[in-house]
């Protein structure tokens, strides 16, 4: 799987959108971008995720760059409940079977009141 | 639809002990792989299970082991408990059936929290 590289935090005000950057310059033609946040005490929650079109759910939007080399995660009115560990991982296929997700550190997003 | 759980939610065990966790997919997922995740270490994969059969397994020693049973339900056994294995455990089901199924992504339990003391 590709590696990925997220800024370890970010802040953002309540309200506006959280635009989360990640790094994946080493992705091959077959492998998604998926998006997975970590509330504190709880299990990683599945986000969204795409190969290459940009996908729009009702928790966030995926823009993925042309040459698919890094992609964008936005949140587009965020909240204090979005406050967690965003983590953006590479790999093929839908994340299941095989060999289990490879999670990084994320980048820790706050948002402030 | 449920989600995944996971049980039980914490857990106080003392070294050299053994201990087993318990995992229920979601309804109609076929796939269930765990996760430990330490504060040093960050979420590493052990294992994953499909129609009963371990199909992958992470970088652990054999002390870690697994079972998924005919509803899918899944076990987790930890033997001869070690400090180091007090962790958040988590299980993780998808409707996937390989690794190049490319819609079906894990949904993840809440976890169980294993102190080893």
């Amino acid at each position: 799987d590709a590696k990925t590289t997220q800024p370890p935090s970010m802040d953002c005000a309540e309200g506006r959108a959280a635009n989360l950057p990640c790094n994946h310059s080493t992705i091959s033609g077959n492998e998604y971008v998926y998006w997975y946040r970590q509330i504190h005490s709880q299990g990683p929650q599945y986000i969204i995720h795409g190969l290459k079109n940009n996908e729009t759910n009702e928790m966030a939007s995926l823009i993925i760059t042309e040459d698919r080399k890094s992609s964008t995660l936005i949140l587009p009115h965020a909240t204090l409940r979005d406050t967690a560990v965003y983590y953006c991982i590479v790999r093929v296929g839908g994340g299941g079977g095989a060999d289990g997700l490879t999670f990084g550190k994320g980048t820790h997003l706050i948002i402030q009141p | 639809k449920a989600g995944v759980t996971q049980t039980p939610r914490y857990l106080i065990k003392t070294r050299g002990q053994q201990v087993t966790l318990s995992c229920s997919p979601i309804s109609g997922h076929r796939s269930v792989s765990w996760y430990q995740q330490t504060p040093g270490q960050g979420l590493q994969f052990l294992f994953e299970y499909f129609s009963e059969t371990q199909r992958n397994k992470g970088n652990f020693p054999g002390r870690f082991s697994g079972r998924q049973f005919s509803n899918s339900r899944s076990e987790m056994n930890v033997s001869t408990l070690e400090l180091g294995d007090s962790a958040l455990y988590l299980c993780a089901s998808s409707l996937a059936r390989d690794r190049g199924d490319s819609n079906q992504p894990q949904h993840f339990g809440d976890g169980t929290r294993l102190s080893i003391l």
